[in-house]
């Protein structure tokens, strides 16, 4: 079974642009949260999707956005870009009611250059 | 508010030798204990969970974790590490329920394993 797939892999971007980044989670899970991983840091909560309805949100401005769609894949959109916002995007899903419900199982990440 | 504090942020040791990565926590409810590891220019993967239960929790390569409710600490052991355990190591906390797909995470430690 495939597991969390993001894309695109890197992206450069640069101060004032809009990126999307893209998420398909583990096939039956239904919950996707969404990470911002600056070098040298730990992972920071963004947000948390849960049958398309926003379930939490982190210490984030409101140029962070994101949505689910039916299909349970999730976009993460960052507006007026700034260079802080360079950082490794971690999207995990898990199957909230399911075995292993409290299990967040992680993808790849987004490393996302802003210039 | 929930917060992870890893209390060393690099440890070096020699292989084969025993390894203790040190990780506090604090939460005003019952939480969810994880360890998680990084490879370079990867995503997370699970290493271990503490849901309830026996505290003393193992992985399948070696390492271990004890929960200790009042010293509200998650420590991770290995009692003799190889080059391959090189790796940054996170520790992370959720609630149960609803919200155990947003995680707190310390900042992490790298574990540097020389021969």
């Amino acid at each position: 079974d495939a597991g969390v797939t993001q894309s695109p892999t890197h992206l450069i971007k640069t101060r004032g642009q809009h990126v999307t980044l893209r998420c398909s989670p583990i096939s039956g899970h239904k919950s996707v949260s969404w990470y911002q991983q600056v070098l040298g840091q730990g992972p920071q909560f963004i947000f948390q999707y849960y049958e398309k309805e926003e379930r939490g949100r982190g210490n984030f401005p409101d140029r962070f956005s994101a949505r689910q769609f039916p299909n349970y894949s999730s976009e993460l959109n960052v507006n007026a870009l700034l260079l802080g916002d360079s950082a490794l995007y971690l999207c995990a899903s898990r199957s909230p009611g399911l075995a292993n419900q409290e299990t967040q199982y992680f993808g790849p990440g987004t490393r996302l250059l802003v210039l | 508010a929930q917060s992870v504090t890893q209390l060393d942020s690099q440890v070096p040791v020699f292989e084969e030798a025993p390894v203790e990565l040190r990780c506090n926590y604090s939460s005003s409810v019952s939480v969810y204990l994880f360890w998680y590891v990084q490879y370079p220019n990867q995503g997370l993967q699970l290493l271990l969970k503490y849901l309830s239960g026996s505290t003393l929790v193992k992985s399948i390569n070696g390492f271990e974790a004890e929960f200790n409710k009042s010293q509200t600490s998650f420590h991770l052991r290995k009692p003799s590490v190889h080059i391959s355990d090189t790796a940054e190591y996170f520790c992370a906390v959720s609630d149960r329920g609803t919200n155990a797909g947003k995680s707190t995470f310390g900042d992490g430690t790298t574990l540097t394993v020389k021969p």
